[in-house]
């Protein structure tokens, strides 16, 4: 079965720092997409990337980078020199490919990071 | 640059009655989904939609939903009796076919609370 996790419930940093925020996965595919999400205190779900299982190259854009090791499961976040306005709830997940229906795309979410950038 | 539309983007009702979420997909997207998200807590599938009729749904999406494309624009999701748990965020989106796995686009969400 599909699965997300981001051990990281809660990070609080000032601002102007670092910071990474963890996601480990199981899947069983071999094709599968992996995904960030932003949620701000409005709600909703702001999308940030998503990467394909093939493609381990590391992106980045702008300020927040992302580290994909398929040797570990992990897809990892960071957000270079915070700022305030990148306080929220951040979700990784998993896509759960059903090939058979097509582009059909099913999201399986880790239960979120709720970052806090203090000034 | 086009997005998905829900209403109202917070609504009340008592145990019991039926609620209609309503959502507006991007226009020449085909695939439809509901997920919901309970308070403080991880955003988890409902059901996918495609071609006018259900393509996968989860645990979740018991008897007591329902989903329709009533016509060329909108995509419901209905909750025939409410219950206290249903309280949560319900998010729409849609992504074309054309584009194997694009991202999903989410809409802004409905929040429900169920009294």
């Amino acid at each position: 079965a599909q699965k997300v996790t981001q051990a990281q419930t809660e990070i609080s940093v000032v601002e102007k720092e670092d910071v990474t925020l963890d996601c480990v996965y199981e899947t069983r595919d071999t094709t599968y997409y992996l995904f960030w999400y932003k949620q701000p205190p409005s709600g909703e779900l702001v999308f940030l990337i998503r990467r394909n299982s093939f493609d381990e190259q590391n992106e980045i854009s702008g300020r927040y980078s992302w580290n994909f090791q398929k040797s570990t499961s992990s897809f990892n976040f960071t957000i270079t020199a915070s700022q305030v306005v990148d306080s929220a709830v951040y979700f990784c997940a998993l896509s759960d490919t059903s090939i058979t229906q097509g582009g059909s795309e099913k999201l399986v979410f880790g239960k979120g990071t709720k970052l806090t950038v203090n000034p | 640059e086009p997005e998905v539309t829900q209403t109202p983007s917070h609504q009340v009702t008592q145990m019991g009655q039926e609620v209609i979420l309503r959502c507006v997909p991007i226009s020449n997207h085909l695939y439809f989904y509901w997920y919901r998200q309970i308070l403080g807590q991880k955003v988890e599938f409902l059901v996918s939609f495609y071609n006018n009729e259900i393509s996968e749904k989860s645990e979740i999406f018991d008897d007591q939903f329902s989903v329709e494309r009533p016509d060329g624009s909108n995509f419901t999701l209905k909750i025939r009796s409410t219950k206290l748990e249903d309280s949560a965020m319900y998010f729409c989106a849609s992504n074309p076919r054309e584009t194997y796995n694009s991202p999903l686009h989410f809409g802004n969400g409905t929040r429900l609370t169920v009294t």
